[in-house]
């Protein structure tokens, strides 16, 4: 089976900029959560999608926000940038609830 | 914050020797997973342990669990230049898959 794949998988962007990252899961997992790292807060849990809809959702601010499609593809979208928001952004999808999960290669985000 | 902190923070051993990484977490959880991690790549998934469980073991790793004092650790046997990697636990606490990151180990095995 391949693999979770993120795009693209470096982006560099300014401040108060918009930026959509995409995640594709493994064939038939249904469940997409995605991550932020950085050196500072290290990693860190943004949102969880399970069949289309937002189940788990960390304390990140309403500039961070995400969705799922009926294919399981997933997204993510941060509004207004801030230089802060450079990071690694993880993706990673699983099967079901409480199973491991598989990680994608990550987005590096720079904002300047 | 993180739910996790692990001990040590950075280690450094010769290839041959065992490595051993522990994890602390505050609350109860559900399972705990370790992953590996290569100099700012995606994460690996190691080994999953639910909080029944004491004991896994999935070739040179061996995970123990003891959730009555809230810890784990994570041993790596025979440890090979290709171990070098930094290493993280992480709870989930609300069988959900919302994954709560220690800080992880930075594993360094010399040739």
């Amino acid at each position: 089976k391949a693999g979770v794949t993120q795009t693209p998988r470096y982006l560099i962007k300014t401040r108060g900029q918009q930026v959509t990252l995409s995640c594709s899961p493994i064939s038939g997992h249904r469940s997409v959560s995605w991550y932020q790292q950085t050196p500072g807060q290290g990693l860190q849990f943004l949102f969880e999608y399970f069949s289309e809809t937002q189940r788990n959702k960390g304390n990140f601010p309403g500039r961070f926000s995400g969705r799922q499609f009926s294919n399981s593809r997933s997204e993510m979208n941060v509004s207004t940038l801030e230089l802060g928001d450079s990071a690694l952004y993880l993706c990673a999808s699983s099967l079901a609830r409480s199973y491991e999960q598989y990680f994608g290669p990550g987005t590096r985000l720079t904002v300047t | 914050s993180q739910q996790g902190e692990e001990d040590p923070q950075a280690l450094s051993i010769q290839e041959g020797e065992n490595a051993t990484m522990n994890c602390s977490y505050k609350t109860s959880i559900n399972n705990l997973q370790w992953y590996r991690q290569n100099s700012g790549r995606g994460l690996v998934h190691l080994i999953l342990i639910r909080s029944n469980e004491r004991e896994k073991h999935s070739g040179r790793l061996r995970v123990t669990l003891d959730t009555s004092k809230k810890s784990s650790s994570l041993l790596i046997t025979a440890s090979r230049a290709a171990d070098t990697a930094s290493y993280f636990c992480a709870t989930d606490y609300n069988a959900g898959n919302m994954l709560t990151f220690g800080g992880g180990t930075r594993l360094m095995v010399k040739p």
